[in-house]
């Protein structure tokens, strides 16, 4: 199982990012994925979630109406459209497979995440 | 909302010593819906127990873990150099999906 994550960097706040996940060495189409985040020393903060075939998604309360989970199984890849960013939005994201279909099984494999920095 | 609380936050141990780590939960888990993830620096978190009690694939049996309801425990039974980590609980089943604080052991 491999995750590699891709789209961090620099944004301001207000402004918009988009991370993707390409996913490979597992039958992704049959997989649930998750994104979690984590602000370093800090323990980590599911963000969203995403079953089979896209028929159920959740997210925290602190990300709903401002961030969007996707995927394209075609492609193998998972993304999250992060919109209206704030400073506290700050952390390293990482993209997860969820040990089943459901959007809320827990995540087992992980990748290494990509740094968002929201700053002025 | 269900809230995780873990204790104790730190733990300073020797190598060979068995841990135990606690997690409590604010209202019961159902179907012992409850994880355990070890964490080093500089790596993402590692799934080592699910369902309370199940370890995942290639965790070696010192690690073990066990309760239901609101109170769950993570016991490692001869510590080794590589244990020494940041332990997690983790409540899924229920969108959101939960992580506790973190339990740290160091060596001592």
């Amino acid at each position: 199982v491999q995750l590699v994550e891709s789209g961090g960097g620099l944004v301001h706040p207000g402004r918009s990012l988009r991370l993707s996940c390409a996913a490979s060495g597992f039958n992704f189409q049959d997989s649930a994925m998750h994104w979690v985040r984590q602000v370093p020393g800090k323990g980590p903060e599911w963000v969203s979630g995403i079953s089979w075939k896209s028929e159920n998604i959740g997210y925290a309360d602190s990300v709903k109406g401002r961030f969007t989970i996707s995927r394209d199984d075609a492609k193998n890849s998972l993304y999250l459209q992060m919109n209206s960013l704030r400073g506290e939005d700050t952390a390293l994201y990482y993209c997860a497979r969820a040990d089943g279909r459901s959007h809320t099984a827990p995540p087992d494999y992980w990748g290494q995440g990509s740094l968002v920095t929201v700053s002025s | 909302e269900i809230v995780l609380t873990q204790s104790p936050g730190t733990l300073s141990l020797s190598p060979g010593q068995r841990v135990t780590l606690s997690c409590r939960a604010s209202q019961s888990v159902t179907n012992n819906n409850l994880a355990w993830y070890q964490q080093k620096p500089g790596q993402a978190p590692r799934l080592l127990i699910y369902r309370a009690s199940f370890r995942a694939t290639g965790v070696p049996d010192r690690f073990s873990g066990s309760g239901s309801g609101t109170d769950f425990t993570l016991t490692i039974s001869g510590l080794e150099p590589d244990d020494f980590a940041v332990y997690y609980c983790h409540l899924y089943g229920t969108s959101p999906l939960l992580f506790g604080p973190g339990t740290k052991v160091n060596i001592k």
